[in-house]
């Protein structure tokens, strides 16, 4: 089974409206962290947000928030007020165990946004 | 801060050629890791350290060799190119997480092409 699931391919968007990208996991490990990374055409990884397992409050980082359902394992990106700039690919990305990171990450294949003007 | 940094940015090989892939960080970081993207996908683990003289396997490590003989350098060996190492490859690092996110932080890739 996919560990982590992005179920939108691409997604067109008006500027200036809210976007909700979907992400489910699946893990049996209690810890565990999500990540976001965008990808711009000009092809690097870019941090975005970040939500532990054991975060009693759902992770904000300015125009993005991280809705964190963990009985339904999803772990979806709102943008808010989008951006022509935020054209770009979305990673969903998950670390499994209480490692501290060394383990590496496992990502979705992403969605492909795009802002229209 | 240069961050992580990765030479060469292109390559074309030929089958059955050899080469080295660079990744140097000034972070300080402990960890890092090696991934390959290829087209439409997500990223795949192929070697991580979690410090000097310490590596490991990831999910897709057949066909590579890596070496950490510091913290700052992290080579990817290619030892007999073949078309399906076709991709870009993408070097990262991170601190040891204490209480905050684990971040990885990605180079800018070295883009493969193998004929």
């Amino acid at each position: 089974a996919q560990k982590i699931t992005q179920t939108q391919p691409g997604m067109f968007v008006q500027e200036k409206e809210a976007v909700t990208l979907d992400c489910t996991y699946d893990t049996s490990d209690p810890s565990y962290g999500l990540f976001w990374y965008k990808q711009p055409s000009s092809g690097e990884m870019i941090f975005l947000i970040y939500q532990g397992s054991y975060d009693q409050q759902n992770a904000t980082e300015g125009r993005y928030s991280l809705n964190f359902q963990k009985a339904r394992k999803s772990a979806n990106l709102v943008i808010s007020a989008s951006q022509l700039g935020d054209s770009a690919m979305y990673f969903c990305a998950m670390r499994e165990g209480a490692g501290g990171g060394a383990d590496g990450l496992t990502f979705g294949k992403g969605t492909h946004l795009i802002i229209q003007p | 801060n240069a961050g992580v940094t990765q030479t060469p940015k292109f390559r074309i090989l030929k089958i059955g050629q050899s080469m080295t892939l660079q990744c140097t960080q000034d972070m300080n970081h402990n960890y890092m890791y090696w991934y390959r993207q290829d087209p439409g996908m997500g990223l795949k683990l192929i070697y991580y350290s979690v410090g000097a003289g310490i590596t490991d396997k990831g999910e897709v490590p057949n066909g590579y060799n890596v070496s950490r003989s510091t913290t700052e350098d992290f080579p990817l060996r290619l030892e007999l190119a073949a078309p399906s190492q076709t991709s870009v490859y993408f070097c990262a690092s991170s601190p040891i997480a204490s209480g905050g996110p684990d971040t990885q932080y990605f180079g800018p890739g070295t883009r493969l092409t193998v004929l």
